[in-house]
């Protein structure tokens, strides 16, 4: 089983709906992300977490929101869809605690959300 | 503040071939260094790591990458290439005490039969 899964996949909603992307992971990090990648923009952060009560903005965080449920579990949430949120998102964690493994992120797979 | 420019977007190459796609970044402060790769409809998979020691560093799948300090260079380098190392390419760098990790904007390596 993968260690960073994304729910959903693929996802297509309509301008000013309200849509939450999922992420779980099983790597026993405390540390989680949310990125967005755009053709020709590379991976920008929309918002970071280092544990459950640490949460915080990235550089592109206007129009989103987040969750961080448990250590395992961060949502991201849109609270009202706009066509230029149309992007590839990504969840990512990685490991703070100095092993060797430190730095390292570990991405989901993805989900690609559309909005018409 | 720090930023990663990977210059060319697209790089075509013939199988077997060598490669070297290239990465700078500006800020010459202790930096902790990254090539990732993306295959098509998936995630980013590291590819290898600069932290500290010898500047030179092996990955996965034959790559290697050359840490260059003085030059603040980060490139990546392949001697033969294969079909299967056809995807995008991310450079990342995270400076140390930051949480941040700036990501450049990508190069799609196209390995030609």
């Amino acid at each position: 089983d993968a260690d960073v899964t994304q729910t959903p996949r693929n996802r297509i909603t309509k301008t000013g709906k309200r849509i939450m992307l999922e992420c779980s992971q099983t790597k026993g990090h405390d540390r989680m992300y949310w990125y967005r990648q755009d053709p020709g923009l590379g991976l920008r952060l929309i918002y970071y977490s280092f544990d459950v009560k640490d949460i915080n903005k990235g550089e592109i965080s206007d129009g989103y929101s987040v969750s961080r449920q448990a250590q395992a579990k961060f949502s991201l949430s849109l609270e009202s869809a706009i066509p230029n949120q149309t992007a590839l998102y990504f969840c990512a964690t990685s490991d703070g605690a100095g092993t060797s493994d430190s730095y390292e992120q570990y991405f989901g797979p993805g989900t690609r959300l559309t909005v018409t | 503040a720090q930023s990663v420019t990977q210059l060319d977007s697209q790089v075509p190459v013939f199988e077997e071939a060598p490669v070297e796609l290239r990465c700078n970044y500006s800020s010459s402060v202790s930096v902790y260094l990254f090539w990732y790769v993306q295959y098509p409809n998936q995630g980013l998979q590291l590819l290898l790591k600069y932290l500290s020691g010898s500047t030179l560093v092996k990955g996965i799948n034959g790559f290697e990458a050359e840490f260059n300090k003085s030059q603040t260079s980060f490139h990546l380098r392949k001697p033969s290439v294969h079909i299967s190392d056809t995807a995008e390419y991310f450079c990342a760098v995270k400076n140390s005490g930051t949480y941040k990790y700036i990501f450049g904007t990508g190069t799609r390596l196209k390995v030609l039969a």
